[in-house]
């Protein structure tokens, strides 16, 4: 069965700041990653996605993921938080066997000036 | 990039009636569409995979004859929910993608509805 846990439902930095957003899996079978972002009155945009290949993952707006198999981890980073990235991160895994696709609950980022 | 849209963006209604959401590839046609339910606070549910032509595949837990899925073309998907009570409001969003997979999705804004 699969699984997602995005540990932290609110987090505050400063701008400027590094960002992280941590997420662990559960997967019986190999799994796709993804990384998803929602502002207010849009659309879920996505971005980065983990496929098996490389495992630090580079995506849009200066954010990256790193796959971690042996801590079922795929935490989200950023060097330097902008006011604009103040938003609802989402960490989803999808089974690529099952094409099952599970949403986590959300962390919403709050960038402080 | 690909764009998905929903109309209406937000809608009120009685206790009783029923709602009808669009959802729209607006610059490329969609072999699937997926249906999403998110609560307050919580994160987007799966409610129903849409295939052009084809009846929906719901998930578990979830009542197809309550929640209707047509995706009579491939740049459009209705959902209708009918006989609404309150317990079904709640924000809608409805997502399209290119190739079928679950790989790349491109996300609808949403629709909010209240249910009186």
């Amino acid at each position: 069965a699969q699984s997602v846990t995005q540990l932290d439902s609110h987090v505050s930095v400063s701008e400027g700041t590094p960002v992280l957003l941590r997420c662990n899996y559960s997967s019986s079978y190999s799994p796709s990653l993804f990384w998803y972002v929602q502002h207010p009155n849009k659309g879920l945009q996505l971005l980065l996605k983990y496929t098996s290949a490389a495992t630090l993952v580079k995506g849009i707006n200066g954010f990256e993921a790193e796959f971690k198999k042996s801590e079922t981890s795929f935490h989200l980073t950023k060097p330097s938080a902008h006011m604009s990235d103040a938003a609802e991160y989402f960490c989803v895994v999808s089974d690529q066997r099952n094409d099952k696709i599970i949403f986590g609950k959300g962390t919403r980022l709050h960038i402080l000036p | 990039g690909a764009v998905v849209s929903q109309h209406p963006s937000w809608v009120i209604c009685k206790s009783g009636t029923s709602v009808k959401i669009e959802c729209r590839s607006l610059d490329f046609q969609a072999t699937t569409m997926f249906w999403y339910r998110q609560f307050p606070k919580q994160s987007l549910m799966l409610m129903a995979t849409s295939n052009e032509g084809s009846k929906a595949t719901y998930e578990q837990g979830v009542e197809k004859d309550k929640f209707l899925i047509n995706h009579a073309s491939l740049t459009l998907s209705t959902l209708t929910v009918t006989s609404a009570h309150p317990e079904d409001s709640s924000f809608y969003i409805c997502s399209a993608t290119l190739t079928g997979g679950l790989e790349t999705q491109y996300f609808g804004p949403g629709t909010r509805l209240l249910v009186l």
